[in-house]
């Protein structure tokens, strides 16, 4: 089955840059888009960006653009995103997803915690 | 961008009640809608996607419908199991999430 593996928790300082890793499995990676998603402590859900693994193309939401930056690993089926120039607003859980047929976000990993704080 | 706005932002029902909540979109999302609950400590989990299509392993007690800009999603028979927040995606043209209700018991 469709299995998403996110890295651990994060504690980051302002200013830094943080990188999570996704790693799918249960799948052929190269054939799906993944997205990620940011959830700020208790509010609803903002799609950040998206890839597609066997081309390395990316689509992004306006607001994260120059903030977020999606790569990939063929060779390992693993996705990451990195966060720069991170402050407070970035405190966050992050989901990777992936479409299903004809569904955006119809798989998800547990999330990444990440924390901003000097 | 479309903007999606759910309401109401928490529920309070009792064990059997029906429940509903809506969605507006900021223009027609052609039935492009989605809806996920999200249980504390966990992902979200896609119930029912365009518009009224369940996803499997979603029971019958779940239901969705709307055309246009306005959508709406229900459970009748709410059991405790249901205690969740729920949210709405357009994807018609990117994907837009509603803020999310939170339903708790009465």
């Amino acid at each position: 089955q469709v299995k998403l593996l996110q890295s651990g928790a994060a504690l980051v300082k302002p200013g830094a840059s943080v990188k999570m890793s996704c790693k799918a499995s249960g799948y052929t990676f190269t054939d799906y888009w993944v997205s990620w998603v940011k959830q700020s402590h208790g509010k609803s859900l903002e799609w950040i960006g998206e890839i597609y693994p066997n081309s390395g193309a990316t689509n992004f939401n306006e607001k994260f653009k120059g903030k977020a930056t999606l790569t990939v690993d063929k060779s390992t089926s693993t996705a990451y995103m990195e966060l720069s120039r991170l402050t407070s607003e970035d405190s966050a859980i992050y989901y990777c997803t992936r479409e299903a047929t004809a569904v955006p976000f119809a798989y998800w990993g547990q999330g990444t915690l990440v924390t901003v704080s000097s | 961008d479309i903007q999606m706005t759910q309401s109401p932002p928490s529920l309070s029902a009792s064990l059997g009640d029906k429940v509903t909540i809506t969605c507006q979109a900021s223009q027609n999302i052609n039935k492009y809608i989605a809806w996920y609950q999200q249980k504390p400590g966990k992902a979200p989990r896609l119930l029912i996607r365009y518009t009224s299509t369940l996803e499997s392993g979603t029971p019958s007690r779940f239901s969705g419908s709307g055309s246009g800009r306005d959508y709406s999603f229900s459970i009748s028979n709410v059991e405790s199991e249901d205690i969740a927040s729920y949210y709405c995606l357009q994807y018609d043209n990117l994907w837009t999430f509603g803020g999310g209700t939170k339903l708790e018991l009465k």
